[in-house]
């Protein structure tokens, strides 16, 4: 299994209030992206990386921001939570060599839930 | 715009028999193609993949089968066992682009 750890599994949270989610990995991948799965739709990109300091918006990317300020850790906020942003968020991995295609891989997942 | 499409949300099939989960695409930009399943409280796995340039690929009990000509993918699963109980997701990208787009999953139950 690839090495990534998500943080914290779980959370509750009142709307309004600011959340970050923590992505790490032990694999030294270069590429990095977080995910939201919600029932009928799938798993949808909210954000990704390339690099350290590099990132760019996926599909779903408003009311949520990135940073990227080492190659190991991806975090995800929430500036102001809201009720349509409980889900279960996921982060990914790939890592792009020559020959290779973009095969990610994935953390375990946080539920959170916005009241 | 659903680019990538998984019609049946919900697939029941007996043990030892074959599964097969469905999945069509829009974009006739894509090319390459990969299946994850996904347990309960769990992240996805990746499965197996198939490059645009091939039309069938095996793994085992897993095969993937591409049709260009009709924009449509599919996992066949033999025999199905009752570990292969999962979400199924298909997801594909486009050259260079370095992400995947996702179907919304199919639930595959396999019965005893």
């Amino acid at each position: 299994d690839a090495g990534i750890t998500q943080s914290p599994r779980h959370k509750v949270t009142e709307t309004g209030t600011p959340v970050t989610l923590r992505c790490h990995q032990t694999e030294n991948h270069r590429y990095m992206y977080w995910y939201r799965q919600d029932p009928g739709h799938g798993l949808r990109l909210i954000h990704y990386s390339y690099g350290v300091k590099d990132t760019d918006k996926g599909e779903v990317s408003d009311g949520y921001s990135v940073s990227r300020s080492k190659t190991e850790d991806f975090l995800l906020t929430l500036e102001s939570a809201t009720s349509s942003q409980t889900s279960v968020y996921f982060c990914a991995i790939s890592d792009r060599r020559q020959g290779a295609r973009e095969t990610q891989y994935f953390g375990p997942g946080t539920r959170l839930l916005v009241l | 715009d659903q680019q990538v499409k998984q019609n049946s949300p919900s697939l029941s099939v007996q043990e030892g028999r074959i599964s097969i989960l469905n999945c069509d695409y829009t974009n006739s930009m894509f090319d390459y193609f990969l299946w994850y399943k996904k347990y309960p409280a769990e992240g996805p796995t990746f499965l197996i993949s198939i490059s645009s340039i091939k039309d069938k690929n095996e793994d085992g009990r897993f095969t993937v089968f591409l049709n260009k000509s009709a924009k449509h993918l599919s996992l066949h699963i033999v025999p199905s066992q009752p570990g292969d109980s999962a979400v199924y997701f298909c997801a594909a990208s486009v050259q260079g682009a370095q992400k995947l787009v996702f179907g919304q999953g199919t639930r595959l139950t396999i019965n005893p």
